[in-house]
């Protein structure tokens, strides 16, 4: 049943080794959207794509990338993680642009040794 | 500043005991508000969207409602499964910006 799937929930890396987080949904939804939350923190919103139209937040670090092959998947690439990037990484999606709720995945637990 | 405050950051209740969070906003053009409940480990469910001052929506022991400048989330007679990390976001402005709040951590003790 789960609509948005994120894998891995726990993914380890060391300090300035390329990671890749990745996304998938079955609600056929328009936009997807990477957050990146630190405990106790709202989360924060990186990058969205509406359809195949990339939307980077302006503060979001050069380092995030994102890429978005077909509708139904989403990566999250960190090129070069510092230990600050240590977080939990949200996935979600929404239908459209417009006044949509969004619906997320159960998140990726990033660890930097 | 486009900004989403919630209170308290966190709240202790014991079972049956009823309460409201609330999700203060100073945003430009309003669009709607989320609510969401975050529960350890998980990313967020949403809850219920609110679209203007005077709106109010229920589900089960929860009870959202929304003002020109706040909203609530009113739980009624708490359940110890009802602990958890509850978020208010604001969609606003011509760009459909989405803000989250920093949530409120709810613990209902048995």
């Amino acid at each position: 049943d789960a609509m948005v799937i994120q894998n891995p929930r726990y993914q380890v890396t060391q300090f300035g080794k390329p990671v890749t987080l990745s996304c998938s949904q079955t609600l056929n939804h328009n936009v997807m959207y990477w957050y990146q939350q630190k405990s106790s923190q709202a989360p924060k919103l990186l990058f969205h794509y509406y359809d195949k139209d990339f939307n980077n937040e302006a503060d979001t670090p050069d380092n995030f990338q994102s890429r978005r092959p077909n509708t139904s998947f989403c990566f999250l690439d960190i090129r070069s993680p510092g230990l600050g990037d240590a977080a939990m990484y949200l996935c979600a999606t929404s239908r459209d642009r417009g006044l949509q709720p969004q619906h997320f995945g159960d998140g990726t637990r990033l660890s930097i040794l | 500043e486009d900004q989403v405050t919630q209170s308290p950051e966190a709240l202790r209740l014991q079972e049956g005991e009823s309460s409201s969070l609330n999700c203060s906003y100073t945003v430009s053009g309003l669009r709607g508000l989320f609510w969401y409940r975050q529960d350890p480990g998980k990313g967020p469910e949403f809850l219920f969207t609110l679209y203007s001052a005077g709106e109010e929506k229920e589900k089960e022991r929860l009870k959202a409602t929304l003002t020109k400048k706040e909203s609530f989330l009113h739980i009624t007679a708490p359940k110890p499964e009802d602990s958890a990390t509850y978020l208010c976001a604001v969609q606003a402005g011509t760009g459909n910006q989405f803000y989250f709040g920093t949530g409120t951590s709810l613990t209902v003790i048995p």
